[in-house]
């Protein structure tokens, strides 16, 4: 079985650009997350998506969205990029969205943003 | 606020010895807990996790304990070897939620 895929794996922009990134799931996942690693704060939440409903967000401004398809691929999407969105973007899923279900990361995608 | 935190950034420890990572969580309505493994260029890797209902969890090679009175818990490693170099993290979970609350981590380096 086929892991969490995530693309691309590196990817270099600069400040106002806009960003997707692309989440694959576990066959069979319904559920996906999104988290911000960096450095300084460690990995963060940002989202959290089931059948295509986005069911709990962080605390990360407007400027990050996503969204989940019928196929439960995700994506991501950071408008008018900052310098301090340079982070390893990581894609986590779960077979549902339930308690206790382990989550299965990504390598992630890596955003520098110059 | 919500965090989870590691009393160590770093731990150093022979080919063979016993590792113990701790971590301390704020809290209180967080019922699960789960350790990850992250290597160089990887995503976190699920290690073994624990329900608040217990103290006691084992796996393979690992052991969590989770003491919640003093909001601890903690992984013990038994013969680390090098290939456990990593970086652990621990995660907090509210019942209800997909969210988990990462700590920052401690890096493990096995020397052989």
């Amino acid at each position: 079985k086929a892991g969490v895929t995530q693309t691309p794996r590196y990817l270099i922009k600069t400040r106002g650009q806009q960003v997707t990134l692309s989440c694959s799931p576990i066959s069979g996942h319904r559920s996906v997350s999104w988290y911000q690693q960096t450095p300084g704060q460690g990995l963060q939440f940002l989202f959290e998506y089931f059948s295509e409903t986005q069911r709990n967000k962080g605390n990360f401004p407007g400027r990050f969205s996503g969204r989940q398809f019928s196929n439960s691929r995700s994506e991501m999407n950071v408008s008018t990029l900052e310098l301090g969105d340079s982070a390893l973007y990581l894609c986590a899923s779960s077979s549902v969205a339930g308690l206790r279900e382990k989550l299965f990361f990504g390598s992630g995608t890596q955003l520098s943003v110059l | 606020g919500e965090s989870v935190g590691l009393h160590l950034p770093t731990l150093s420890v022979q080919e063979g010895d016993n590792s113990i990572i701790n971590c301390a969580y704020s809290n209180s309505a967080s019922d699960y807990f789960i350790w990850y493994k992250q290597e160089s260029g990887k995503g976190p890797q699920f290690i073994i996790d624990i329900r608040s209902n217990m103290d006691k969890r084992q796996g393979q090679r690992v052991t969590v304990l989770l003491n919640k009175t003093v909001k601890h818990l903690s992984l013990q490693i038994a013969a680390t070897q090098p290939g456990d170099s990593a970086v652990y993290f621990c995660a907090e979970q509210q019942g209800g939620s997909e969210k988990l609350v990462f700590g920052k981590g401690t890096k493990l380096t096995v020397n052989p």
